[in-house]
């Protein structure tokens, strides 16, 4: 089952905050998170696993809980830069990602 | 950066077509994956690999079909393409399902009139 992203569009003027949201209805092994810009393929941004492990960019956080199977992406002091379509995916035990419907994050100067 | 690479990146067909979508990748991943993702939606998974001469249907049902003949290649064939068909088809690789990090190919933007 597809994971729920919220919100689903969001729009900041560099310099502010967001957070994305990443909720699923299964118990989740992992979360990964991914931007992706107009035309082009999406980028890893971070891996979150069961049990606190994460790998990731030096500028991302995120954070996961495992009890409520919900994830967050943190943007902090956003750059024109951000722009683009957030997807997080979440993984049950052996299996494939499941991506979300995307969050479109826009920075305005 | 990811060695990941899609040909063609553009293709405009008509109706009955056989096309193959090409992808290969120099990172030695046992992990392969075909997404078809219309454009500003959601990634689905039409199929994935584990490795040579393994391939598995994934949570979206595709007519297309793929091959694993060599651990960097991993081509999708549509027998028969229809409008039907017309998306942007993303590969990607991996070394695991589900603990490392997908890397994406540019796409292939596929049009069938």
């Amino acid at each position: 089952q597809q994971p729920v992203q919220s919100p689903q569009a969001v729009i900041l003027r560099e310099g502010e905050d967001a957070v994305i949201n990443c909720s699923s209805s299964k118990a989740l092994y992992s979360v990964h998170w991914y931007r992706q810009k107009h035309g082009e393929a999406p980028v890893f941004l971070m891996i979150l696993l069961k049990g606190g492990e994460q790998k990731g960019h030096d500028k991302i956080s995120a954070s996961f809980n495992e009890k409520k199977q919900q994830s967050s992406l943190y943007l902090t002091a956003s750059q024109l830069s951000y722009s683009g379509t957030y997807f997080c995916g979440t993984a049950s035990a052996g299996n494939m990602l499941t991506f979300g419907g995307g969050t479109r994050l826009m920075v305005k100067p | 950066e990811a060695d990941i690479y899609q040909t063609p990146r553009y293709l405009v067909i008509g109706t009955g077509k056989k096309i193959t979508l090409e992808c290969s990748q120099t990172m030695g991943h046992d992990k392969m994956y075909w997404y078809q993702q219309d454009p500003g939606m959601e990634l689905h998974l039409i199929h994935y690999s584990y490795g040579v001469n393994s391939t598995e249907k994934g949570d979206l049902s595709s007519e297309s079909t793929v091959s694993r003949i060599r651990t960097e290649h991993f081509p999708l064939t549509l027998e028969s393409a229809r409008p039907s068909h017309t998306s942007q088809y993303l590969c990607a690789s991996s070394t695991t399902g589900w603990r490392d990090e997908q890397f994406f190919g540019p796409g292939t933007r596929l049009t069938v009139l």
